[in-house]
């Protein structure tokens, strides 16, 4: 079956600071990749996403890239905000069927002033 | 509605008391998705709608879980004889057809069964 991996947080860094959160995906096909961004007390937000491979998305300073040669789909944002603290999702949709999410565990972070 | 909207957003029941959870999509969206995202842990599928089909319960974990979507807009998830490994967040998303491009998440059920 389909599955995502992240990496497990949290994970603390200082404003200003590079950020990756690493997310791999195993799927049958080629899937979409998301993330999605859970602020304190909010719902799911759509961050970016991917639709084919060696696309970039791009959002509010985060970047990823649909890497199909290493099923990966990395977070990227060069430099941190405290405004960014949240937990990060990775998640993949087959353009088949129900097209439901199969998402990661979630990585949270912890951006300190 | 401008967005998904959930009700309650919070619920402490009893175990093997029944419990109704509601969402209210937006407006005009044909597809609705249940989801529970359990403390440390991702986001788990549990039902889908699409206009009039028949729904998805592929996701649903027991026969004690069930829901309906009533005149393609409100539906209601509920759990019937509640038990502790059900306390979570229970999540609804709609989008305009069964397009991944376009969810929108309601702000969850936090569900606590003591």
């Amino acid at each position: 079956g389909n599955s995502v991996t992240q990496m497990e947080g949290p994970v603390t860094l200082s404003e200003e600071a590079f950020l990756t959160i690493n997310c791999t995906y195993t799927a049958t096909g080629y899937p979409s990749l998301f993330w999605y961004v859970q602020y304190p007390g909010e719902g799911l937000q759509l961050l970016l996403k991917a639709t084919k491979a060696d696309d970039k998305g791009s959002n509010k300073g985060f970047e990823a890239t649909y890497r199909k040669e290493t099923t990966s789909f990395h977070l990227e944002k060069g430099s941190v905000q405290v405004s960014d603290s949240a937990v990060y999702f990775c998640a993949l949709s087959m353009d088949t069927g129900r097209r439901a999410l199969t998402f990661g565990s979630g990585t949270r972070l912890q951006v300190q002033p | 509605g401008a967005g998904v909207s959930q009700s309650p957003s919070n619920k402490v029941t009893e175990k093997g008391k029944d419990v109704e959870l509601r969402c209210d999509p937006i407006s005009g969206h044909t597809a609705l998705y249940w989801y529970r995202q359990s403390l440390g842990q991702g986001l788990e599928f549990l039902i889908y709608f699409q206009g009039n089909s028949a729904p998805d319960k592929s996701g649903l974990p027991s026969d004690r879980f069930s829901a309906e979507r009533t005149g393609g807009s409100v539906s209601t998830l509920t759990i019937q004889r509640t038990q502790q490994e059900d306390s979570a967040v229970y999540l609804c998303a709609s989008s305009l057809e069964s397009s991944f491009y376009g969810y929108t998440f309601g702000s969850g059920t936090r569900l606590t069964v003591v």
